[in-house]
């Protein structure tokens, strides 16, 4: 079964302004972790922000802030003032702690335009 | 954030043969080790986890003869994908953990696959 949705397969935004990308997921372990990574066009998995289930407090990392809203089981990025080399797809990920495993959204490519 | 390496990072082969990649984590020791296959334009696929000095645990559907996994040390897995045929062909990326400090995966850069 999908455990992680992302609904959005491309998004637009324009450069400098703010963008959500929407992750929701599903678990029925109290303990576990949400994770976004940014793929650009090398390949790479880059590594962007995390939030435990039982932080009290959305996650902040630079531009970067998670919008966790646990009841909902969303976890949706927000990046603010895009930049140009934001342009990359973005993966949201979950961790169950009693899987120890980690598994992915299908993705969301972001494209900021100038 | 924690480095992990991949060798080679692309690779050329023709069918039927064997490709070894290696997955390190330079800087940290990493517990778990993890492998994933990705699909032009798709998400990345989990296909096995490796625990240090242990066999490694596989996904439903992969074929763990073909996608022979070692770990033979905190700092180092591999990956063979034996007999090689052109379906193989892929981008095949590692990730490694140390669960007991860090809630994080930390990615290597990936290996294209070919094969001929």
């Amino acid at each position: 079964a999908q455990k992680i949705t992302q609904t959005q397969p491309g998004m637009f935004v324009q450069e400098k302004e703010a963008v959500t990308l929407d992750c929701t997921y599903d678990t029925s372990d109290p303990s576990y972790g949400l994770f976004w990574y940014k793929q650009p066009s090398s390949g790479e998995m880059i590594f962007l922000i995390y939030q435990g289930s039982y932080d009290q407090q959305n996650a902040t990392e630079g531009r970067y802030s998670l919008n966790f809203q646990k009841a909902r089981k969303s976890a949706n990025l927000v990046i603010s003032a895009s930049q140009l080399g934001d342009s990359a797809m973005y993966f949201c990920a979950m961790r169950e702690y009693n899987n120890n495993d980690m598994r992915f959204g299908a993705g969301t490519r972001l494209t900021v335009k100038p | 954030g924690a480095v992990v390496s991949q060798h080679p990072s692309w690779v050329i082969c023709k069918s039927g043969t064997s490709v070894k990649i290696e997955c390190r984590s330079l800087d940290f020791q990493a517990t778990t080790m993890f492998w994933y296959r990705q699909f032009p334009k798709q998400s990345l696929m989990l296909m096995a986890t490796s625990n240090e000095g242990s066999k490694a645990t596989y996904e439903q559907g992969v074929e763990k003869d073909k996608f022979l996994i070692n770990h033979a040390s905190l700092t180092l897995s591999t990956l063979t994908v034996t007999s090689a045929h052109p379906e193989d062909s892929s981008f095949y990326i590692c990730s490694a953990s140390n669960w007991g400090n860090t809630d994080t995966q930390y990615f290597g850069p990936g290996t294209r696959l070919t094969v001929l």
